[in-house]
């Protein structure tokens, strides 16, 4: 079966610079997470999706974030502009919508903000 | 709002010693528990969980984690550690009825060493 895709998997850019990162889920499940793992941290949960609905987005700082999930399958989240602060790993993981206990994890994009 | 305090942030450990990391919580109220594994250069993965039952809670791997409820604490185990057992761990918690959305500890940097 294959995995949680996300893309690109490492990206540098400079500050006030825009960024998107895309998240292909599990193919079947309903229910997809963007998270934000700063080096030294634990993952941090910025937005749920059930299908093509926001179930959570209560950590996303909306005034630089954007996520969506048109189509109710892949997934875009938005920085812009960049600060230093959002260098990071951005993991996407996807559950089936009934199984949120069971979240499995994309590789994960590398961002780094000069 | 709810925390987790993962107090090892790094352990280093000979083969066949055993292990204990520590998890602690705080939220008064009826949690789900998890503890998730990454090893290197593989995405983040469920080792096991606690939702209610039996408070000795095996997983994958030899692994097992212990929910104490009075004293918050939901720490891994394993009697005998093997080199392939380095990884980074983390505890999880999520509010039953919440939609599993998790709230990471910061981590344990586990080392084995022949």
């Amino acid at each position: 079966e294959a995995g949680v895709a996300q893309s690109p998997r490492y990206k540098i850019i400079e500050k006030r610079q825009s960024v998107a990162f895309w998240c292909n889920p599990i193919s079947g499940h309903a229910t997809l997470y963007w998270y934000q793992q700063i080096l030294g941290q634990g993952p941090k949960l910025l937005i749920q999706f059930q299908n093509n609905g926001v179930v959570d987005d209560s950590q996303l700082p909306k005034d630089r974030f954007s996520a969506e999930r048109l189509k109710g399958v892949d997934s875009t989240l938005k920085i812009q502009p960049a600060k230093l602060e959002d260098s990071a790993v951005y993991l996407c993981a996807s559950s089936l919508e009934y199984l949120t206990d069971k979240q499995f994890f994309g590789p994960g994009t590398r961002l780094t903000v000069l | 709002a709810q925390s987790v305090s993962q107090h090892n942030h790094h352990v280093i450990l000979s083969e066949a010693a055993s292990l204990e990391l520590g998890c602690n919580y705080s939220y008064g109220g009826t949690v789900n528990l998890f503890w998730y594994v990454q090893y290197p250069g593989q995405h983040l993965q469920l080792l096991l969980k606690y939702f209610s039952g039996d408070p000795l809670v095996k997983g994958i791997k030899g692994f097992e984690a212990e929910f104490i409820k009075s004293k918050f604490s939901f720490n891994l185990r394993k009697p005998s550690v093997q080199w392939s057992d380095t990884a980074e761990y983390f505890c999880a918690v999520a509010l039953t009825g919440g939609g599993n959305k998790l709230t990471f500890g910061t981590g344990t940097q586990l080392k084995v060493e022949l």
